[in-house]
Order: structure tokens, then C-alpha cells, then sequence
């Protein structure tokens, strides 16, 4: 099993609906992130979480929101969808602090808004 | 604040040949740097990384980057690519005393392999 599990791996949706990703780790890992890929953009971070009661905006965190429900999970949510959200979304963990630490990625939720 | 070009987005090399993938950064001091690649459909796996010390660092699967200072550089190597090598490649980039201000990652460079 992966050490970090995205659900789903892909969605397709409407413009205006509401969507959570979510992010599962079985590696014990304090910090989790959400980044977001698309073609020639590289990876942009939208939020980040050094444990269960910390919180931080990432470089693009208009649109979306978090929670972190435990230290296991770290759930993404679009409250109203829009075709320019349509992305790869990756769900990473760390054990150590930025930059030491090392990411380690989910598969990857590919969520297309039409 | 810091940020890293790769200024090649896609390149394609025969099965066999060398490789190099450029990184630059910008960034005051020395940074941290990655190398990360991407499988097809896969998350992101760390290839290596550089925090100080010798400036060439050895990586899992046969890659090499050096870090050269006087060209703010990270270029990955690695001496005769594999077909399996096909894959996108990110440059990142972390400042050490920066308050855990997680890293900043390239746009990517798409390798294809050709046989």
C-alpha cells in the first residue's frame, strides 16, 4: 500500500460545485502539503501544515481551503470550482522541517472543471 | 526571495547518451538544492540533494548534479540515460534559516528517451 494516499484520482466536475481532495499517510510524518501542477508551471504550493493545529497559505491559496483532521490526514477543498482550477493536485509529507526535509508525494488527484 | 529556472522544457536523447539538465537559482547565500522527478503518472521521487559540503553529489538510479557557485547552478547528469529514464525532472530550491519556508520548485524539464 502507498505510504501516501490521494482520493480520488480523478474527478471530473462542474463549474460551482464544491470538491474535497483528500490526502491519507501512513508515514508518521508531522508536515504535509498540497501542491498543484499543470503544464509549464512546474509545482506551486497552495498550502502547507506542520502539525494538526498549524495552518499556512502557500504561494497560490486563492480558491481553496484546508483542514488537517488528524496527523494522518490533510483534506483540500475547492468551495466553488472553476475551469482554471482544473490541474494534477499532488498531496506530499515530510518528516523534517523545510528544506531539510524531504517531500514524499501521493499519485497524484487529477481534477478536470468543465 | 528565492526561485530556480530550468531552461529546458523538454529535451530528447537517444538511449545510451549522456545527459545534462540545467538548473539555475537565485538566491543570496547558498541554498539547498533537489532534484525530484516524475514518472509517468507517479508522485514526485527525491533523485538527490546538495546542503553543503562536496559540491558533486551522488543520487539513487545513476545520477549525479554539481553544484557550481560562481554560476548559481545545479545541473543533473548522468552518463548513459536508460529508456526508463523518460520522465519530467524538478529543479527545487530551500533557503536554510528561512523560518521552514517550504521549498520553491523549477517548471520542469520533460525528458523523452529515443531508441
Amino acid at each position: 500500500d502507498a505510504d501516501v494516499t490521494q482520493t480520488p484520482r480523478n474527478r471530473i466536475t462542474k463549474t460551482g460545485k464544491r470538491i474535497m481532495l483528500e490526502c491519507s499517510q501512513t508515514k508518521g510524518h508531522d508536515r504535509m502539503y498540497w501542491y498543484r501542477q499543470d503544464p509549464g508551471l512546474g509545482l506551486r504550493l497552495i498550502y502547507y501544515s506542520f502539525d494538526v493545529k498549524d495552518i499556512n497559505k502557500g504561494e497560490i491559496s486563492d480558491g481553496y481551503s484546508v483542514s488537517r483532521q488528524a496527523q494522518a490526514k490533510f483534506s483540500l477543498s475547492l468551495e466553488s470550482a472553476i475551469p482554471n482550477q482544473t490541474a494534477l493536485y499532488f498531496c506530499a509529507t515530510s518528516d523534517l522541517a523545510p528544506p531539510t526535509g524531504e517531500l514524499f508525494f501521493g499519485e497524484g488527484s487529477r481534477l478536470t472543471v468543465l | 526571495a528565492q526561485s530556480v529556472t530550468q531552461p529546458d522544457i523538454h529535451i530528447t536523447v537517444s538511449e545510451g547518451a549522456s545527459l545534462e539538465l540545467r538548473c539555475n537559482y537565485s538566491y543570496g547565500a547558498t541554498p539547498y538544492l533537489f532534484w525530484y522527478v516524475q514518472s509517468p503518472g507517479q508522485g514526485l521521487q527525491l533523485l538527490l540533494k546538495y546542503f553543503s559540503g562536496d559540491t558533486l553529489v551522488q543520487g539513487i538510479k545513476g545520477f549525479e548534479a554539481e553544484f557550481k557557485r560562481s554560476q548559481s547552478s545545479f545541473n543533473l547528469r548522468k552518463p548513459s540515460v536508460h529508456w526508463s529514464d523518460a520522465a519530467e525532472y524538478f529543479c527545487a530550491v530551500g533557503r536554510p534559516n528561512s523560518g521552514n519556508t517550504p521549498l520553491v520548485f523549477g517548471k520542469g524539464t520533460r525528458l523523452s528517451v529515443i531508441a
